[in-house]
């Protein structure tokens, strides 16, 4: 299995530019969701999603949109980027039952807005 | 205010013993994480425990839980340079599989 994996490692934006940062994972996880780290603020959630075709908002989500349409794939859109808006953003996954609910987290990408 | 607290940085010499502190404030919490964070990578967990645990241990590492005063820490004994990273303290309240995530906690292992 390949766990989860992210797209891009690294990005560079200008400000108003849009893009799409890709997560998807292999382990049929019900769970996916998407956090945005940055120094001494630990990790924010932006959004998160339950099952296909099912999302929700998180602490941040603002400035972003997320879809779910299939188990495996969970991307981020940013719809207009922000300088507020660098950050690195990780991608995670985990069963929603069984005996616990650990996280399987992506390496990351690391958004760099001008 | 935060749901779950942790002290940013903590700085131990090496082979000494590392005590990471949290505190959480969900009543209702099932399971309490740790995960472990290297620098340009992301999170793993390196253990958890039940909250109805007091203690468990997995060689070098050691979860205490004072479940009174909610007070979860991470001990890591003998700890090496390879130990340095950030280390985030999560739980997940009863009946839910959503974590929240402390700030987590820098750790500096020094010669």
């Amino acid at each position: 299995n390949a766990g989860v994996t992210q797209t891009p490692k690294f990005q560079v934006l200008k400000t108003g530019q849009s893009m799409t940062l890709q997560c998807a994972q292999d382990m049929n996880h019900e769970y996916m969701s998407w956090y945005r780290q940055d120094p001494g603020m630990g990790l924010r959630l932006i959004h998160y999603s339950v099952g296909a075709g099912i999302t929700d908002q998180g602490e941040v989500p603002n400035g972003y949109n997320v879809s779910r349409s299939t188990t495996e794939d969970f991307p981020l859109r940013l719809l207009s980027a922000a300088p507020s808006q660098t950050s690195v953003y990780f991608c995670a996954s985990s069963p929603t039952s069984g005996r616990d609910y650990e996280q399987f987290f992506g390496p990351g990408t690391r958004l760099t807005v001008l | 205010g935060e749901d779950v607290e942790q002290s940013l940085f903590l700085s131990v010499r090496e082979g000494d013993s590392s005590v990471i502190n949290c505190t959480y404030t969900d009543s209702s919490s099932t399971y309490l994480y740790w995960y472990k964070q290297e620098p340009g990578a992301g999170l793993q967990l390196l253990t958890y425990i039940f909250s109805n645990m007091d203690m468990k241990q997995d060689q070098r590492l050691t979860v205490l839980l004072n479940k009174k005063d909610k007070h979860p820490s991470l001990r890591i004994a003998d700890t090496q340079t390879g130990d340095s990273a950030i280390y985030f303290c999560a739980e997940t309240p009863g009946g839910s599989y959503i974590p929240t995530f402390g700030r987590g906690t820098s750790l500096i292992v020094h010669p």
